[in-house]
């Protein structure tokens, strides 16, 4: 199956710092990519939409200035955690996908194993 | 405005028993629904993805329905095993732009 992974697995960071974190799909091509973010006991909640070459589509409540998201190849997506601060601490999962897809089989989201931010 | 809603929160079951665990969503309009166990402090490990025009898909002793005219689907796990517990997630791709909305999921324990 397609493999996304991210980069890094953990980060602990200063508050009012900045931390990035990268998000590839390694054997596809992936025309659009998604960022999630995990509260501790929480599910996952959308935080936005990239397409390659355009800008990201946030969904509401999240601040676009302060979570950038730069879809600059097909193949990586980065989330940018401008001046982060403790409430930012939480687990970041990317997606990708690829449309049209190949096959059926993968004709859905791949993601990746996630990144756990710890601001201090 | 899509919502996804599973039932139970949370499941302590015997090892050995078989058990259904349910997930419903608003809106039938889906692309796919995928089912996925994340273990604590972990990513997602999809164990079965259901396109809008299958009813159900089987891996092992798993077997996923879907019915989206009712907007349900059931995870179904057979001789359930100490190693299955874990949180398990139900996720529908929508039609347009392929957002994925997740349940809050399904805490299993199961007990050796």
């Amino acid at each position: 199956g397609a493999v996304v992974s991210q980069h890094p697995s953990r980060v602990i960071c200063k508050s009012g710092t900045s931390v990035k974190i990268e998000c590839r799909s390694l054997d596809f091509q992936a025309t659009t990519m998604f960022w999630y973010r995990q509260f501790p006991k929480q599910s996952l909640m959308l935080m936005a939409t990239s397409n390659e070459g355009s800008k990201a589509t946030y969904e509401q409540g999240v601040e676009k200035d302060k979570f950038l998201i730069n879809h600059a190849s097909l193949t990586l997506s980065t989330l940018t955690v401008t001046s982060a601060h403790p409430e930012d601490s939480s687990f970041y999962i990317c997606s990708a996908r690829n449309w049209p897809p190949t096959t059926r089989e993968a004709d859905t989201q791949y993601f990746g194993p996630g990144t756990r931010l710890t601001v201090l | 405005k899509q919502e996804v809603t599973q039932i139970p929160a949370a499941l302590s079951v015997p090892e050995g028993e078989n058990l259904v665990l349910n997930c419903s969503f608003t809106d039938s309009a889906i692309y796919n629904l995928q089912w996925f166990r994340q273990d604590p402090g972990k990513g997602l490990t999809s164990l079965l993805l259901i396109q809008s025009s299958q009813r159900e898909q089987t891996s092992g002793r798993l077997n996923a329905s879907l019915d989206k005219s009712s907007g349900r689907s059931t995870l179904y796990i057979a001789a359930s095993q100490p190693g299955d517990s874990a949180t398990y997630l139900c996720a529908v791709e929508d039609t347009g732009g392929f957002k994925t909305i997740f349940g809050a999921g399904t805490r299993l324990f199961v007990k050796a």
